[in-house]
This record gives C-alpha cells, structure tokens and sequence, in this order.
C-alpha cells in the first residue's frame, strides 16, 4: 500500500540551530503535503502545507521545500526556539486514493 | 468558535463492553475525520466524512469499528466490543476542503483493560 517515511524519529538541536526533517512518499499521486506539530496532550496542529506545484514555501522560520521527481519534502526549521519542542508530523493527500497517510512523527528536542 | 470538540476525554472500560467516542466539528466544515494514534502505528486515519456521507472508511481496522455522521454537527465512533488492543488515543478532526487545514480536537484517551 501507498506509505510515508519520516526520518529521523528524534532529533536534538541547540537552542538558536537549524532543524531539518524528511518525509518520502510512494504515491506519485499525492498533491497536498501539510506538516504538523503535536505538543503533548494535545491534538496536531497545522503549522505549514505545501501543494504539489509549488517547490517551496515559508513561512517566517519555518520553511517547506517539495521535490516531486523524488517524492520527498523536507521541513526546516530555523532559529530554533525550546517552544518549537514537539512531535512533528507529515503528511500526503493521494489524489488517486483520496485518503491522508501520515508519517511516523519526529520527536524535536531544543536544548536552551 | 469553540474549536473542535470531543468527549469523553477519557474512557476506562473493560474488554467486551461498547464504547461511544463523540466528536463536534467546527461549524462550516464539511468535512470530518476520525484518527487513531499509538506509538506502535503512529496516526493512523481511520475514517471521513464528506457532508455527513462517509467517504473512504478502509482505515477502519475491524468490523468492531462503526462511525455515524447523523448531521453537520455530531459524529460518533463506535467499537463493539472493544478490546485491550483498542486502547489508544482517538482524534477528530473537521475542515472546510479535504485538501486543507484540518482542526484537531484534544482526542478521547481510551484504555480497555
């Protein structure tokens, strides 16, 4: 079945550093790629998404970029801040299965 | 508007028993989504509605499994009856387009002993 890997599974910066998580996705199909971020107790919470005919979007200091000859999305973060602390998600719209599959989550620690 | 909203926010029940997981969506949203998470398989989506019609319910692990849309503003997921393996945290989830912002609720913690 269509899937998204997410890499890494956790990842530590020093508060003031870049961040950069990777999503793949198999479905050549897939067209909308929203991210989100899940503080503990809480539901996820949109924090940027991308369309599929657009490479690249920001938005302050959190950035998308989307390459779709590779399948792959990446997420960055810059200036990191200890409240960016959380589980980030993404995500792929299959236009062809009509159906969101979600990545594993990134755990980000910024270490003040 | 109040968010999306979500009860019980948390269930205790023992295996066998049914159990209800309600949802109220954001008014003006069309759309409704129902998602499981644990740490074995992560956010899985399980179910969605398109103006009260579901849409695609493959995610629906079980027949155990059953999600009604009645109106705009009320949804329930069912399990019948439930199991230890039941146990996650459940989401709901409501948007204006498919392709867009979804807004989560604080998820029904469910634990089946």
């Amino acid at each position: 079945g269509e899937n998204v890997e997410q890499h890494p599974s956790t990842l530590s910066v020093q508060e003031g550093d870049s961040a950069v998580i990777k999503c793949t996705y198999s479905d050549s199909a897939s067209n909308y790629f929203p991210w989100y971020k899940q503080e503990l107790g809480k539901g996820p919470q949109l924090i940027i998404d991308i369309r599929s005919n657009v490479g690249e979007k920001k938005d302050q200091r959190i950035a998308v970029t989307l390459n779709k000859t590779a399948k792959h999305f990446s997420l960055h973060i810059t200036e990191t801040q200890p409240e960016d602390s959380a589980v980030y998600f993404c995500a792929a719209w299959g236009e062809g299965t009509y159906k969101y599959i979600f990545g594993t989550g990134t755990r980000l620690k910024v270490l003040a | 508007d109040a968010g999306v909203i979500q009860s019980p926010r948390h269930e205790v029940t023992e295996m066998g028993q049914e159990v209800t997981l309600r949802c109220k969506p954001i008014s003006g949203h069309d759309y409704l989504f129902w998602y499981r998470q644990t740490m074995m398989r992560g956010l899985e989506l399980l179910i969605y509605f398109n103006n009260n019609v579901p849409i695609d319910d493959s995610g629906m692990p079980e027949d155990r499994f059953s999600a009604k849309m009645p109106n705009a503003s009320f949804s329930t997921l069912k399990i019948q009856p439930s199991e230890p393996r039941d146990s996650a945290v459940y989401f709901c989830a409501s948007s204006q387009k498919v392709t867009g912002e979804q807004y989560f609720g604080p998820g029904t913690r469910l634990t089946v002993t």
